[in-house]
């Protein structure tokens, strides 16, 4: 079975630029979370989603970052304008509902804004 | 505050020699214990959980934990690394919810 699938692995933009994160979670699972990972603080959670729908959003760190899930297939996590501090190794994950379900992570987007 | 320590930020270990990888929570009640496992340039693999039960928790890889109520801990072992298992290691505690929290990670460094 495939696992969960990030797009973009690898980008590099420019500040002031938006940058779109993409997020296929496995199928059947029911809860998608949004980590990112820096050095100085670690793994994070930026936002989880329940059946499509934002249960906890107090990860984002500000209104420049948006997440969306249109479809139990898809999600996305915007950063728009983006800013050199966002440069992070951002993880979707998912599982099925239910307190202490293994979490299954993707293998991240490299996010460096210049 | 609920929080998950992890004391050691890196560990040299020679390859063949054991490996334990200390991991410490603070909350009232018994928490879902985790801990997961990242290779450079990878996302987080699972080793292992505990839930409840026996309190010595078989994972991959040779991978083993024990809960300790008493201590509060739940740490993680092998009895002989590989140069593979050179990796970061973190510790995840959630309480009842769907939150997991993570502690800083620990860097595995393996030596020939």
């Amino acid at each position: 079975d495939a696992g969960v699938i990030q797009s973009p692995r690898h980008e590099v933009t420019e500040m002031g630029q938006e940058v779109t994160l993409r997020c296929k979670p496995i199928s059947g699972h029911n809860s998608l979370f949004w980590y990112r990972q820096t050095m100085m603080r670690g793994l994070e959670l930026l936002i989880y989603f329940n059946n499509n729908v934002p249960i906890d959003d107090s990860g984002m760190p500000e209104d420049r970052f948006s997440a969306k899930m249109p479809n139990a297939s898809f999600s996305t996590l915007k950063i728009q304008p983006s800013e050199p501090r966002d440069s992070a190794v951002y993880f979707c994950a998912s599982s099925q509902q239910g307190a202490g379900n293994t979490i299954y992570f993707g293998e991240g987007s490299w996010l460096t804004v210049v | 505050a609920q929080s998950v320590t992890q004391p050691d930020i890196h560990i040299t270990v020679s390859e063949g020699a054991s490996l334990e990888l200390r991991c410490n929570y603070s909350y009232g009640a018994t928490p879902y214990l985790f801990w997961y496992v990242q290779s450079p340039g990878q996302g987080l693999q699972l080793l292992l959980k505990y839930f409840s039960g026996d309190t010595l928790v078989q994972g991959i890889k040779g991978f083993e934990a024990e809960f300790k109520r008493s201590q509060s801990s739940f740490n993680l072992r092998k009895p002989s690394v590989h140069w593979s298992d050179a990796a970061e290691y973190f510790c995840a505690v959630a309480f009842n919810d769907y939150k997991l929290s993570f502690g800083a990670g620990t860097t595995v460094t393996v030596r020939a």
